[in-house]
């Protein structure tokens, strides 16, 4: 049984250019969520996507967008990167059965993002 | 301030010590979540609590939820080298299903 596999797992960009992140959520899951940490910190939400729609959003600029396709694998789109968004890009899968519903997210290891 | 605030931030003890990590939120909890990260890797999920007073328990690992759902601690018992990595607790405070994390605490276990 798969868990959360996330791509690539290293990356790096130069300042002012676009990235797209991915993430297979673990099998059975239908909700992914997209989390940054950055060094010495804990997670930040990002944003959260169930039934192909955003359903939640963190305090992150429209730079970051994303999608989620009909298999629930979801892509984390980040444009315009600055030094700042040097980060490591975590997503979570979990089964939902409804707002609230308390049901663990399992994450995946990470994708590493470097801004030069 | 952090919503959640975990204390201690580092720790480190001997082999066979026993440890306690506490999460403290200003706001009553709908689900505390505690995880185990190791240095530049994801998170692996050890225990969830939502009622007030429960504990659960995981090998050497118990994890308790105060009365109030504002409080956790996680305990660990004749610690190991294994034991090592950063715990991070996160809570849903909204019944959203969206989790705040507080900033981790980082435990060296030495022989």
């Amino acid at each position: 049984d798969a868990g959360v596999t996330q791509s690539p797992t290293h990356l790096i960009k130069t300042r002012g250019q676009q990235v797209t992140l991915r993430c297979s959520p673990k099998s059975g899951h239908d909700t992914v969520s997209w989390y940054q940490q950055a060094l010495g910190q804990g997670p930040q939400f990002i944003f959260q996507y169930y039934e192909e729609e955003e359903r939640q959003r963190g305090n992150f600029p429209d730079r970051f967008s994303g999608h989620q396709f009909p298999n629930y694998s979801s892509e984390l789109n980040v444009n315009a990167l600055l030094l700042g968004d040097s980060a490591l890009y975590l997503c979570a899968s979990s089964f939902r059965q409804g707002a609230g519903s308390n049901q663990p997210q399992h994450f995946g290891d990470g994708t590493r993002l470097s801004i030069l | 301030s952090q919503e959640l605030e975990q204390s201690p931030q580092s720790l480190i003890v001997q082999e066979g010590k026993n440890l306690t990590i506490n999460c403290t939120s200003s706001k009553t909890l709908y689900g505390l979540y505690w995880y185990k990260q190791k240095y530049g890797e994801g998170l692996i999920f050890l225990m969830m609590l939502q009622k007030g007073g429960e504990e659960k328990s995981h090998e050497k690992i118990t994890a308790k939820l105060d009365e109030k759902k504002q409080q956790s601690s996680l305990h660990i018992t004749a610690s190991q080298p294994s034991h090592a990595g950063i715990y991070l607790c996160g809570a849903d405070m909204g019944n959203t299903d969206k989790l705040i994390f507080g900033t981790g605490t980082r435990l060296q276990v030495f022989p």
